[in-house]
């Protein structure tokens, strides 16, 4: 029972690099997400998708970018990392909404990125 | 959206009944409260969601008032695994997305 699986789960960078936190989910879930959770604060939604080849933006989606080619990987991209990104990014899946579930939002274990 | 209102912290003895308060006073018909939580900087974890009638699972009850303007999330036996930062939130009935406050800081204490 994988669930929701993000990688790396640590990762440094200098600032101006790329890079890709990678999150993958095994149980057919129509909607991913990504959120950052600064230290001491509720989690911020950066990006989201209804489903393959469908994304959208959430409060703070200035400096990432995401896709959906399929339903299992939803990637976040950071264009030019910037010391301000320097966070904990969680992946988070759930059902397709509907009567017969509880919208349960499924989380990972957090990528936790610091930018110099 | 509606927003929720929490207590930053609150402690709670092992062995009792943890009851913690959330007010959405600004609620609509349509919205639902949920609670989910998050312990150690893991990623958060549902607890329990409802719409105006009490709820009860394997991990928790949610007692919503009558006016739907507050609720409370009751963990009968606090276990110092339940440890964590709680949070409230209000979600509308066919929106994915959950917003997410500050929370409450519940410490159970030996």
């Amino acid at each position: 029972n994988a669930g929701v699986t993000q990688t790396p789960k640590f990762q440094v960078l200098k600032t101006g690099q790329s890079m890709t936190l990678q999150c993958a989910q095994d149980m057919n879930h129509e909607y991913m997400s990504w959120y950052r959770q600064d230290p001491g604060m509720g989690l911020r939604l950066i990006h989201y998708s209804v489903g393959a080849g469908i994304t959208d933006q959430g409060e703070v989606p200035n400096g990432y970018n995401v896709s959906r080619s399929t339903t299992e990987d939803f990637p976040l991209r950071l264009l030019s990392a910037a010391p301000s990104q320097t966070s904990v990014y969680f992946c988070a899946s759930s059902y397709e909404l509907g009567q017969t579930n509880t919208g349960e939002l499924f989380f990972g274990e957090g990528s936790r990125l610091t930018v110099l | 959206d509606a927003k929720t209102t929490q207590p930053p912290s609150m402690d709670c003895a092992e062995g009792r009944a943890a009851n913690l308060p959330c007010n959405h006073s600004t609620i609509s018909g349509n919205e639902y409260v949920y609670w989910y939580r998050q312990i150690h900087s893991q990623g958060p974890q549902y607890i329990i969601h409802g719409l105006k009638n009490n709820e009860t699972n394997e991990m928790a009850s949610l007692i919503i008032t009558e006016d739907r303007k507050s609720s409370t999330l009751i963990l009968p036996h606090a276990t110092l695994r339940d440890t964590a930062v709680y949070y409230c939130i209000v979600r509308v009935a066919n929106d994915y997305k959950l917003s997410f406050g500050a929370g409450t800081t519940v410490t159970v204490r030996a």
